[in-house]
């Protein structure tokens, strides 16, 4: 079965522009989260969904939002961007296994 | 803040020799997970091993937990040239979180 599909691969964008990206989970997983990697900070969660509701909530501003649909595809949005977003967003999705599995990500840059 | 913190940072070995990552965490866990991760690209899961197993094998890979020490290890047997990645562990915090928290990774080069 297909994996996790994350859109766009890459982004490019200018500061204090907003962005969207785009999850849809392995079909059947309903646990969806995203996570922010930089070479600083490394792997940091930032939130999961699961059948709708934000179940969980990492340490970022509220500039960092998302959302899932009914049909468990996840959105992530971030506002103002600034020069330090510019990171790969992951997002993973979950089944009843306890496995989360990884899209290969968007490269969000911000000039 | 980082929960798992892989040893050692980078790890330069020769195609065929055993390549040996360690991971210790801090709180107590539900799970360990280890994923490798090419160049920038997504993370692909390699293994998960529950707080009440102690050894878990899968093809050329094999992990220990021990829990009394909060650490991990894992061992890549014949390690080829395509194991070169970087690879982290994540602990799955008990109390019913999905969050996983990663280390910072260890950066494992095989040289043909």
């Amino acid at each position: 079965k297909a994996g996790v599909t994350q859109t766009p691969r890459y982004l490019i964008k200018t500061r204090g522009q907003q962005v969207t990206l785009s999850c849809s989970p392995i079909s059947g997983h309903r646990s969806v989260s995203w996570y922010q990697q930089t070479p600083g900070q490394g792997l940091q969660f930032l939130f999961e969904y699961f059948s709708e509701t934000q179940r969980n909530k990492g340490n970022f501003p509220g500039r960092f939002s998302g959302r899932q649909f009914s049909n468990s595809r996840s959105e992530m949005n971030v506002s103002t961007l600034e020069l330090g977003d510019s990171a790969l967003y992951l997002c993973a999705s979950r089944g009843l296994d306890t496995e989360a599995f990884f899209g290969q990500g968007t490269r969000l840059t911000v000039v | 803040s980082q929960q798992g913190e892989e040893d050692p940072q980078a790890l330069s070995i020769q195609e065929g020799e055993n390549a040996t990552m360690n991971c210790s965490y801090k709180t107590s866990i539900n799970n360990l997970q280890w994923y490798r991760q090419n160049s920038g690209r997504g993370l692909v899961h390699l293994i998960l091993i529950r707080s009440n197993e102690r050894e878990k094998h899968s093809g050329r890979l094999r992990v220990t937990l021990d829990t009394s020490k909060k650490s991990s290890s894992l061992l890549i047997t014949a390690s080829r040239a395509a194991d070169t990645a970087s690879y982290f562990c994540a602990t799955d915090t008990q109390g019913g979180s999905e969050k996983l928290v990663f280390g910072k990774g260890t950066k494992l080069t095989v040289n043909p």
